[in-house]
């Protein structure tokens, strides 16, 4: 089957680092890509990895496994802005068709 | 470079009626694809197209609902007969595909709000 998991909710303190955990099963494999999405509003991209290995990106980095299937987004420095929803997505063997997790709602506390 | 633009923002329609949403690439884009959103859960693919071509529409509910990207203007997604359980966020994205050797990210655009009364 396809599926990917993530976690429902996550709470840190400003300035914290958190480390968003995705756990993916999909029929073929081409990448997988993180998007921050606020509420009422259009997910934004964040990040894809192909390759095993972390991929650093300012206050973001994304971590991928392929063995494992196994992703995490990690964000240091924690701003009040960065409360939202991270959304975990994969291609299937198409290339085209996403599948998202549910998203792991972050809210950041000051 | 304008973004993926999707009007309107917010629809709103009686049961029996149908929605029309539209959505416009970002320019150079010419796979588009469109989601639907439930409040409290991820997105779920709907359909992909391509100019002229619905590539795969295996997410799209057989009755009522169908999807176009004509050779000129937007996408459109049409709904008709709107029942309750359609009230949802409509996405869409768009990407430039796989064949000019990059990753095809898909970029969203700012979503359509259906409610149906």
């Amino acid at each position: 089957g396809q599926n990917i998991d993530q976690p429902t909710e996550m709470t840190a303190t400003e300035g914290a680092i958190v480390q968003i955990n995705c756990t993916y099963q999909t029929s073929g494999f081409n990448g997988l890509f993180w998007y921050q999405q606020h509420a009422g509003e259009a997910p934004t991209f964040l990040s894809y990895n192909v390759l095993d290995g972390l991929e650093e990106k300012g206050r973001f980095s994304s971590f991928l496994s392929r063995s494992k299937g196994y992703s995490y987004l990690l964000l240091k420095e924690l701003q009040m802005k960065d409360s939202a929803s991270y959304l975990c997505a994969a291609p299937t063997s198409g290339t085209y068709k996403y599948i998202f997790g549910t998203g792991t709602r972050l809210k950041v506390l000051a | 470079n304008a973004g993926v633009m999707q009007n309107p923002r917010h629809l709103v329609r009686r049961r029996g009626q149908e929605a029309r949403l539209r959505c416009s690439p970002m320019k150079g884009h010419s796979h588009v694809y469109w989601y639907r959103q439930l409040p409290e859960e991820g997105l779920k693919f709907m359909v992909y197209l391509q100019k002229e071509n619905i590539i795969d529409e295996s997410g799209m509910p057989k009755e009522r609902f169908s999807a176009e990207f004509p050779k000129e203007g937007p996408s459109i997604l049409r709904i008709q007969q709107v029942v309750r359980g359609d009230s949802a966020a409509y996405f869409c994205a768009s990407s430039p595909g796989w064949d000019r050797g990059n990753t095809d990210t898909q970029y969203f655009g700012p979503g359509t709000r259906l409610t149906v009364l």
